[in-house]
């Protein structure tokens, strides 16, 4: 079935450091794919989608880009800032039917000043 | 707007009760979610509708679990005989339409079983 796996956390970085959350899926055909981030004591928002391969979603200085030959959406960010710390999912919607989300378990950011 | 809104905010309950879990989704908005997230997991889907009608149930874990959308707006999820693996966050969102449009999410109802 479909699936998405994300890098294990919890993830700590300083300030204005370089921020890399890995993602990859399983589904058959092409997928839509999300991230959603979850800020303490808030609930679930969007942070950006990507619906074909090769594109690149992008949002508040986040990117991801939608990699069919690796299967792969992996989170970026040049400069992380204290407030981006936060809980972050990857997430499919697969192709073909049901509307559903099919997340992974999580990462949590840690942005120390 | 106001967002998506889920009542109660926490319910607390006894092994074999039943419970209700309430959901107002963004007016105007004709899909609705259901999802359920464990503590250090994702969210994982359990029902949406389309409208009135549920559109996919597949992720209902059992015959317990039921919910309802009766006028297309507010929507109920009915578990009965509740046992304590059934606690967990119950989180609702809602989406203009449902094909590929964002899902907005609610703040969840906590439910604990005793």
């Amino acid at each position: 079935g479909d699936s998405v796996t994300q890098m294990e956390g919890p993830v700590t970085l300083s300030e204005e450091a370089f921020l890399t959350i890995n993602c990859t899926y399983t589904a058959t055909g092409y997928p839509s794919l999300f991230w959603y981030v979850q800020y303490p004591g808030e609930g679930l928002q969007l942070l950006l989608k990507a619906t074909k391969a090769d594109d690149k979603g992008s949002n508040k200085g986040f990117e991801a880009t939608y990699r069919k030959e690796t299967t792969s959406f992996h989170l970026e960010k040049g400069s992380v800032q204290v407030s981006d710390s936060a809980v972050y999912f990857c997430a499919l919607n697969p192709q073909g039917g049901s509307e559903k989300l099919v997340f992974g378990k999580g990462t949590k950011l840690t942005v120390n000043p | 707007g106001a967002g998506v809104s889920q009542t109660p905010s926490n319910k607390v309950t006894e092994k074999g009760k039943y419970v209700e879990l309430r959901c107002d989704p963004i007016s105007g908005h004709t899909a609705l979610y259901w999802y359920r997230q464990s503590l250090g997991q994702g969210p994982e889907f359990l029902i949406y509708f389309q409208g009135t009608g549920a559109a996919d149930d597949s992720g209902l874990p059992n015959d317990r679990f039921f919910a309802v959308r009766p006028e297309g707006s507010v929507s109920t999820l009915k578990i009965q005989r509740t046992e304590r693996g059934d606690s967990a966050v119950y989180l609702c969102a809602s989406s203009r339409t449902a094909f590929r449009n964002e899902q907005f999410f609610g703040p969840g109802t906590r439910l604990t079983v005793l």
